[in-house]
């Protein structure tokens, strides 16, 4: 089984819906990540947690939010979607105190707003 | 602000060497690493430089020098199912900051 999964992995829904996209981790990570990645944009860091009670904004975090159920569940939320946030987005784990801290990646969500 | 830069587009022969070059410009530096990326997976750990040197793991090895900003991924024997993008990532400091990615460079092998 998948150590970092991602629900759904495909998602095309309409401008101004909401919408919640899930990432679970059986790897006992206590730092979680989401990403979107663009082409010939690259990953662009949306918002990352350290642990339950941390939440942090990275370089994109303007229409969207997160939250962090448990350790394991980290969701990203479209409040109110636009066609500009159609993108490949990617949860990403790590565990502190791991020297290097390598990020491990879920399969990623495809998500297409009309 | 920080500037991580890497070619946007190689092509390479089967059985060939290829070098992957990065440089960065970042207000700290605390580690890099490279991913690789297939087309609509996910990125996966390939490998992490925090000293100058060369780090060797079986037909990839990766380069660092702290003084030039600079790093390199080594592809040795290239086979096709290296066609991948590969992406060079920044740690800038210590602690509890998440990577600064570049924009990856789209690896082509062809026979």
């Amino acid at each position: 089984d998948a150590d970092v999964t991602q629900t759904p992995r495909n998602r095309i829904t309409k401008t101004g819906k909401r919408i919640m996209l899930e990432c679970s981790q059986t790897k006992g990570h206590d730092r979680m990540y989401w990403y979107r990645q663009d082409p010939g944009l690259g990953l662009r860091l949306i918002y990352y947690s350290f642990d339950v009670k941390d939440i942090n904004k990275g370089e994109i975090s303007d229409g969207y939010s997160v939250s962090r159920q448990a350790q394991a569940k980290f969701s990203l939320s479209l409040e109110s979607a636009i066609p500009n946030q159609t993108a490949l987005y990617f949860c990403a784990t790590s565990v502190r105190g791991s020297g290097q801290e390598t990020q491990y990646f879920g399969p990623g969500t495809r998500l297409l707003v009309l | 602000g920080q500037n991580i830069d890497q070619p946007t587009e190689m092509t390479a022969t089967e059985g060939a060497i290829v070098q992957i070059n990065c440089t960065y410009q970042t207000s700290g530096f605390n580690g890099l690493f490279w991913y690789q990326q297939h087309a609509g997976e996910a990125p996966t750990f390939l490998s992490y430089n925090v000293l100058d040197g060369l780090e060797e793991k079986g037909r990839f090895s990766s380069f660092l020098s702290r003084s030039k900003g600079y790093s390199y991924l080594l592809l040795k024997e290239l086979q096709m199912k290296d066609s991948a993008s590969y992406l060079c990532a920044v740690r800038v400091r210590a602690g509890n900051t998440p990577l600064v990615f570049g924009k990856g460079t789209r690896l082509s092998v062809i026979a």
